[in-house]
């Protein structure tokens, strides 16, 4: 079975500054992929990386960058340079190989402070 | 261009009534997702159609039946609803390979109030 631990029910960062969302996971898959998506407050799910489980370099998009250690089972997510529009629930989740379901961690409330 | 698209966006109905949402997808993909998030934010998968075939069917009442008319499309009809049902349903779509990194697209998402 797929499991995701999403620790930080809430975090603040102050704006231009980065900050880390942490996840770990558990599965006995050797083929799995890891998302972060973002929940805005306005509802809907935005997918912003993607890193898989053979990748050897972390993954980047923009200002977001995925900090992938394997052996230690985590994927955390940093965002650099914080905006104010980064405010939103941010989802770790996991998929596996066939039927690939995603399973989601508990989500963590990012807030951006001036 | 909408890529996931669900209707109704909004949905209030009483104890006991039946209704569907609807989703469609112009990315393509061959497989489409049923998620429901409850009013903590969980978000767990329900069903999941690849090529108008059920591939995943979690545990869910059986009131929840899933249609896929074609692979752009995948609705959900639930009947008798209950309290119980109110949260936000999502539908998603993706390419279904033998790997794993396929990313899942999400449609707005229907949020379902019943009373």
């Amino acid at each position: 079975a797929q499991k995701i631990t999403q620790t930080q029910p809430g975090m603040f960062v102050q704006e231009k500054e980065a900050v880390t969302l942490d996840c770990t996971y558990d599965t006995s898959d050797p083929s799995y992929g890891l998302f972060w998506y973002k929940q805005p407050s306005s509802g809907e799910m935005i997918f912003l990386i993607y890193q898989g489980s053979y990748d050897q370099q972390n993954a980047t998009e923009g200002r977001y960058s995925l900090n992938f250690q394997k052996a230690r089972k985590s994927a955390n997510l940093v965002i650099s340079a914080s905006q104010l529009g980064d405010s939103a629930m941010y989802f770790c989740a996991m998929r596996g190989p066939f039927p690939s379901k995603l399973t989601f961690g508990t989500g963590t409330r990012l807030q951006v402070t001036l | 261009d909408t890529a996931v698209s669900q209707t109704p966006k909004y949905l209030v109905t009483q104890m006991g009534n039946d209704k569907s949402i609807k989703c469609e997808q112009n990315l393509g993909h061959d497989t489409m997702y049923w998620y429901k998030q409850d009013s903590k934010k969980f978000l767990k998968i329900m069903f999941s159609y690849n090529n108008k075939e059920l591939i995943i069917n979690e545990t869910v009442p059986n009131r929840f039946s899933p249609k896929s008319p074609d692979k752009a499309h995948l609705n959900l009809h639930i009947n008798s609803l209950e309290l119980g049902d109110s949260a936000v349903y999502f539908c998603a779509s993706s390419r279904l390979t033998g790997d794993s990194q396929e990313t899942q697209y999400f449609g707005p998402g229907t949020r379902l109030l019943v009373l």
